[in-house]
């Protein structure tokens, strides 16, 4: 079974442009998650979405940062625009709530440079 | 709020030798607690997990017991490998549904031969 693909596997870009991070998560998962991780911070939670409609977005740093799930095969994470420090590894994962206590499967990531 | 504390790292081991890294959690109601491996350049991977007090979660040669009374998830294995080496995140389930989950801060452990 294919896992949660997430795309660009890396991306180097300027400050001040647009960046798009992509997931697809497995399929009949109805949970899925957006976290970042740093060295200085660790793993965050930046959002997550149950059937397409975002439940928490606490975790978005700013108003820079946007994500959507316009269906249940999709997902999108926007910074725009970009700063060095939001340089990190991006991460998603996707959940069944169907069954209680089910594991969260994680993608290999983004890893993003802004310079 | 739900919180778990993990040891700090790093952790250095010989190979064989025996592998302990503590993990405690504060949560209210029953949570279901996880533990998770994150090798060099991957994602997270469940490594094991338990759903209530007293379950032993048990994978690869490592296992961890569920403690209610110490609110503990100690993470053990026997006799480790240089294949180890990586980060472990001990998670609990979060009250607020979704299968939402609580990381602590991530240990990483080296294995030398």
């Amino acid at each position: 079974d294919a896992g949660v693909i997430q795309s660009p596997r890396h991306e180097v870009t300027e400050m001040g442009q647009e960046v798009t991070l992509r997931c697809k998560p497995i399929s009949g998962h109805n949970s899925l998650f957006w976290y970042r991780q740093t060295m200085m911070r660790g793993l965050e939670l930046l959002i997550y979405f149950n059937n397409n409609v975002p439940i928490d977005d606490s975790g978005m740093p700013e108003d820079r940062f946007s994500a959507k799930m316009p269906n249940a095969s999709f997902s999108t994470l926007k910074i725009q625009p970009s700063e060095p420090r939001d340089s990190a590894v991006y991460f998603c994962a996707s959940s069944s709530t169907g069954a209680r206590d089910q594991p969260q499967h994680f993608g290999d990531g983004t890893r993003l440079s802004i310079l | 709020g739900d919180s778990v504390t993990q040891m700090e790292g790093p952790v250095t081991l010989s190979e064989e030798a025996f592998l302990t890294i503590n993990c405690t959690y504060t949560a209210t109601g029953y949570p279901s607690l996880f533990w998770y491996v994150q090798y060099p350049g991957e994602g997270l991977q469940l490594l094991l997990k338990a759903t209530k007090a007293d379950d032993k979660g048990s994978n690869k040669g490592f296992e961890a017991t569920y403690r209610k009374e110490t609110t503990s998830f100690h993470l053990e294995k026997g006799s480790v490998q240089v294949s180890d080496s990586a980060v472990y995140f001990c998670a609990l389930r979060g009250s607020g549904g979704y299968n939402k989950l609580i990381f602590g801060a991530g240990t990483r452990l080296a294995v030398h031969p």
